[in-house]
């Protein structure tokens, strides 16, 4: 089975620290996609990724960068924390670019902004 | 643009009760439908999907049929189960590739 490990659960950061949320997936996918989840409201994708080095913005990519180095690593980079990037952000994975592939998943981090 | 509409949540049901969660959507072109299942503490899994019109999903029990004319995926189980409690999200995938999202709607079974 595909796995799409995040680095953190839990993650307690203060306003203006810069924040670095890690995710690895460990079967070649080519896709790479990080979202965040907010109560009432879904999810809404920040940037994804096709290809190492390449990178895209999604719906919501203010506030936010990424870096994909290697294929199998996507990092979400919060450049300045604020209070109203407290939220779920969740990583997933698709083998390819294709209307009928299914997303996988990490666990999530649940990252508070004091 | 493309949008995903879900029934609003909780919804409660008693153990063996039959569970119906509303979806419609907006898309251009011809999307396919999913239906995903977020557990406590969990991320989120694909339960079942639909890549054409009247095609039917089916997974551990639940369906769901995509139907164009009304631009619906409502998902149903004939019996739920306690363990079947978790948040529910319907999306879409347009030539766009990029996965569009409902609101979710979060299901309580009580024993």
């Amino acid at each position: 089975d595909v796995k799409v490990t995040q680095s953190s659960r839990y993650l307690v950061k203060r306003t203006g620290e810069k924040v670095f949320l890690e995710c690895v997936q460990d079967m070649d996918h080519e896709n790479m996609f990080w979202y965040r989840q907010d109560p009432g409201l879904g999810l809404r994708l920040i940037y994804f990724s096709y290809d190492v080095k390449m990178k895209e913005k999604g719906d919501i990519p203010e506030g936010y960068s990424v870096s994909r180095e290697k294929k199998e690593r996507f990092s979400l980079i919060l450049e300045s924390a604020s209070t109203n990037q407290t939220s779920m952000y969740l990583c997933a994975s698709s083998r390819q670019v294709s209307t009928n592939e299914k997303l996988f998943f990490g666990s999530g981090t649940q990252l508070s902004v004091l | 643009g493309n949008s995903v509409t879900q029934m609003e949540g909780p919804v409660t049901l008693s153990e063996e009760a039959f569970l119906t969660i509303n979806c419609t959507y907006t898309a251009t072109g011809y999307p396919s439908l999913f239906w995903y299942v977020q557990y406590p503490g969990e991320g989120l899994q694909l339960l079942l999907k639909a890549t054409k019109a009247d095609d039917k999903g089916s997974n551990k029990g639940f369906e769901a049929t995509y139907r164009k004319e009304t631009t619906s995926f409502h998902l149903e189980k004939g019996s739920v189960q306690v363990s079947d409690s978790a948040v529910y999200f319907c999306a879409l995938v347009t030539g766009g590739f990029k996965t569009i999202f409902g609101a979710g709607t979060r299901l309580f079974v009580k024993a």
